[in-house]
Order: structure tokens, then sequence, then C-alpha cells
């Protein structure tokens, strides 16, 4: 069975701090896709990040960075310096063979001015 | 990336209305999908529509209560049927090009 965790439910901290998401998934496939979706209050969904199972390389966009690790089977997000901006729901969701897109519950971030 | 856009953005219905989502895509796209976030929850796959064939449902829906129309390659509709209380959600389509999933902007259904 495919599944998606994002044990964190509710993050808050204060402007200018980092902030990691964390993101566990369970798959049986080789071959599987990895992202990330932020859901600010507005309501749509917003892709940030697409990562395949063959490239464990970090990636790095200003201040957002993502940490892929297979040995753990962990996609965790790192926002850096957040602002108020990056105040949404953050989820992240895992593609396999079903061609299905499965979502974990999703992160609410809070950041504090 | 493709550019998906629903109607209506949000709309207030009666129980035991019917309420009919259009989605339209700026490009041909084999797949679309139909999700329901409903209140502080996550997204759930409602079905998978192809041009051409019947929706595939997932489990705990069924094309009764959310029948799908499919008519070309760019637009897709789903019908909310006999609504509920409990059909107040998001309803969001989606589509799929090269492995990335792109989702409409999303439908707030309140039912009263």
């Amino acid at each position: 069975a495919q599944k998606v965790t994002q044990a964190q439910t509710e993050i808050s901290v204060v402007e200018k701090e980092d902030v990691t998401l964390d993101c566990v998934y369970e798959t049986r496939d080789t071959t599987y896709y990895l992202f990330w979706y932020k859901q600010p209050p507005s309501g749509e969904l917003v892709f940030l990040i697409r990562r395949n199972s063959f490239d464990e390389q970090n990636e790095i966009s200003g201040r957002y960075s993502w940490n892929f690790q297979k040995s753990t089977s962990s996609f965790n997000f790192t926002i850096t310096a957040s602002q108020v901006v990056d105040s949404a729901v953050y989820f992240c969701a895992l593609h396999g063979n079903t061609g299905k897109l499965i979502f974990g519950q999703g992160t609410t971030l809070q950041v504090k001015p | 990336s493709a550019v998906i856009s629903q109607k209506p953005s949000r709309d207030i219905c009666q129980r035991g209305t019917s309420l009919t989502i259009q989605c339209q895509v700026d490009s041909q796209v084999t797949m679309m999908f139909w999700y329901r976030q409903q209140p502080g929850q996550s997204l759930t796959l409602i079905a998978t529509a192809n041009q051409g064939s019947e929706a595939t449902y997932e489990s705990g829906f069924v094309i009764d209560k959310f029948p799908i129309s499919r008519p070309n390659l760019t637009f897709s509709t789903l019908t909310v049927s006999n609504m509920s209380p409990e059909d107040s959600s998001i309803y969001l389509c989606s589509v799929e090009e090269a492995y990335e999933q792109y989702f409409g902007p999303g439908t707030r259904l309140t039912v009263t």
C-alpha cells in the first residue's frame, strides 16, 4: 500500500525563523515521484516541487530547500527565514505505479510577524 | 504548465439539490482528476476521467452521487447530486502533464 505521513499537524514560528516540514512515505514501487504543494487560505493548490525516486540530490529554490532521503523514505521541506506570506497548509504527495496522487494529511504553517 | 479554470468558484446550495462543476484546461490532456477536500482535511481522489470512456471511481464514491462527463480533451464536469451538508467541501479538478499534476482553483461548496 502507498501512504504519506505528515506527522506535524500544525507548526507556528516567528518570522525569520527557519522551519522544516517533515514527510515520510511508504511504497513498494521502485519508480515514483514525490511532490510538495502549498495551499494558501484562498484554497488553490500551488505546485512547489517534484522529485523522482532516482534523484536524491537536494534542491534549493530561493528560501525553499528539499531533502530527499530514500534510506529513511523521507522528503522534508525547509523554509529558511520564514515570512508571513509562507503561512499556508503544505501537502506532501506520492505518485507511484497506480497513477494516483496520494496526499499526506497536510501541515498548517503559521508564521507570526 | 497547464492552466485550469473552474466554475463556479463557490456556491451555497440547499440540501437535496444538485450542482454541476465545470473544469476547463487550456491544453489537451488525456487524464483529468476530481478531488474532494472536506473542511480541515486532505485531498481525496473522487474519480479519474479519461476522454471517451467511463470515469473510474475510487472506493467510497459512486457514479449516481458524482456523475462525471468528459466530452473532449479540454473539458470535464462533476455533478454533486442530492446534496447534504456532508458534501460541503472544496472540489478540485486536476490534470497530469509529464508526471506533474496541476490543480484548478477549486469550487468551494456549502450545503445548507
